[in-house]
This record gives structure tokens, sequence and C-alpha cells, in this order.
């Protein structure tokens, strides 16, 4: 079946840095790539649609500059979380579409001390 | 916009017993999907089962099956002789047909298995 595969597990850094976080399809092209956030206990939130080769689609609230997605090839999309605050410790997850279904990554638990 | 609703933060059932878990969703939209999305403690999103709006038939997959009613835009799932294994958070979804078809989760059923 189809994988999609997301780096790194987990980070941990020092306010005021940026972080990146990859996704990557391993088996098939993903012309659509999505991002989410979850909050402990809390359900998955949508930050933006990731488009290969044009700029990313976000959703109502999420600072485009805060977030920088850029999905350069078929199978490759990249979050970063720049100048970092703790408020931004999150579990970040990605997800790509092949025909109706989506398949996620493992996900990757931000730390901002 | 889409909105998906689960009206039941925890559930608990026995081990082998059957349990039911509740959806609703709200949409203009005549073609969509909807999905069972289970997350266990390792928080992989895992896909347990889709419907397509435009079939009848309810989907089956194993011991999972839905009970789809468009009308009243009810998606339940029913999870038979259930197993220690099911216990997770379950995330009830919506996508458009067409489109960017980004998922819309509902909030999440904390499932907990009894043995």
């Amino acid at each position: 079946g189809a994988v999609v595969s997301q780096h790194p597990s987990w980070v941990i850094c020092k306010s005021g840095t940026s972080v990146k976080i990859e996704c990557r399809s391993l088996d098939f092209q993903a012309t659509t790539m999505f991002w989410y956030r979850q909050f402990p206990k809390q359900s998955l939130m949508l930050m933006a649609t990731s488009n290969e080769g044009s700029k990313a689609t976000y959703e109502q609230g999420v600072e485009k500059d805060k977030f920088l997605i850029n999905h350069a090839s078929l199978t490759l999309s990249t979050l970063t979380v720049t100048s970092a605050h703790p408020e931004d410790s999150s579990f970040y997850i990605c997800s790509a579409r092949r025909g109706g279904k989506l398949f996620f990554g493992s996900g990757t638990q931000l730390s901002v001390l | 916009a889409q909105t998906v609703t689960q009206s039941q933060p925890e559930m608990s059932v026995q081990e082998a017993e059957t349990v039911t878990l509740s959806c609703t969703y709200d949409t203009s939209e005549s073609d969509y999907y909807l999905f069972w999305y289970k997350q266990p403690p390792s928080r992989q999103m895992i896909l347990v089962i889709r419907q397509e709006a435009y079939k009848q038939q309810n989907a089956t997959e194993n011991r999972f099956s839905v009970n789809f009613q468009k009308a009243a835009k009810s998606f339940s799932l029913k999870i038979s002789d259930s197993q220690l294994g099911d216990a997770a958070m379950y995330f009830c979804a919506y996508s458009t047909f067409q489109g960017a078809q980004k998922l819309v989760f509902g909030q999440g059923t904390r499932l907990t298995i009894n043995p």
C-alpha cells in the first residue's frame, strides 16, 4: 500500500530557532499534500494544503510567514516553523492523497523550549 | 463550510462485544467521502473504513462496518467482536468528492476495551 514518510519523529529546539519537517510519498507521486496540527487530546486541524509547483493554500488563522511550506517535487513537501516559540509546540502530521484516500505520515512532535 | 460532530468523547466496551461510535456531519454537497480513522497511542493515523456518498450500500471491512444515513447526515461505525487492539481514538472525517479533498475531522471518540 501507499506509504508516507515523515521526519523527524520528534524535535526539541530553542525558542527563536527554525525547524524543518519533511513529508515524503514513498511509492507514489503526490501533487497535493496536507499539513495538520494536533494539540494534546484534541482533533487534527488542517493548517495548509501543499501544492506541487505552486504556493500553498493556508487555512484561516494560520500564519503563512510562520509556517513556510515548500512542495518542490512530486514526492516531497516540507513545513518550516520559523522563529519557533513555546506555543508552537504541538504534534504535526502530514498526509498525501492517492486516489480517494488520504495516507498519513507518522507525525512530528515539536517541543520548543 | 462542512462540519463533523462526534458527540461521544469516550466509549467503553467489553472485549468480544459490539460497540457503535456515532458521527454526524453537515454539508451542502451531494457527492463526498466519509471516513473513520483510528489513532492508537503511537499517534499514527490508520484508515479504518471509507464510504462514498453516492453508494447506498454500507461499507464493511472485516469486523468494522458503517451505518450511512445520507438524508440524516449520519455515519456511525460498528465494531464487532471488539479486541484489545481496537483501543484508540477514533476520528470521523469528511472530504469533498472533487477539488482538494482535504479532510475535516470530528472531535474524536476515545474507545476503551475492557478485558
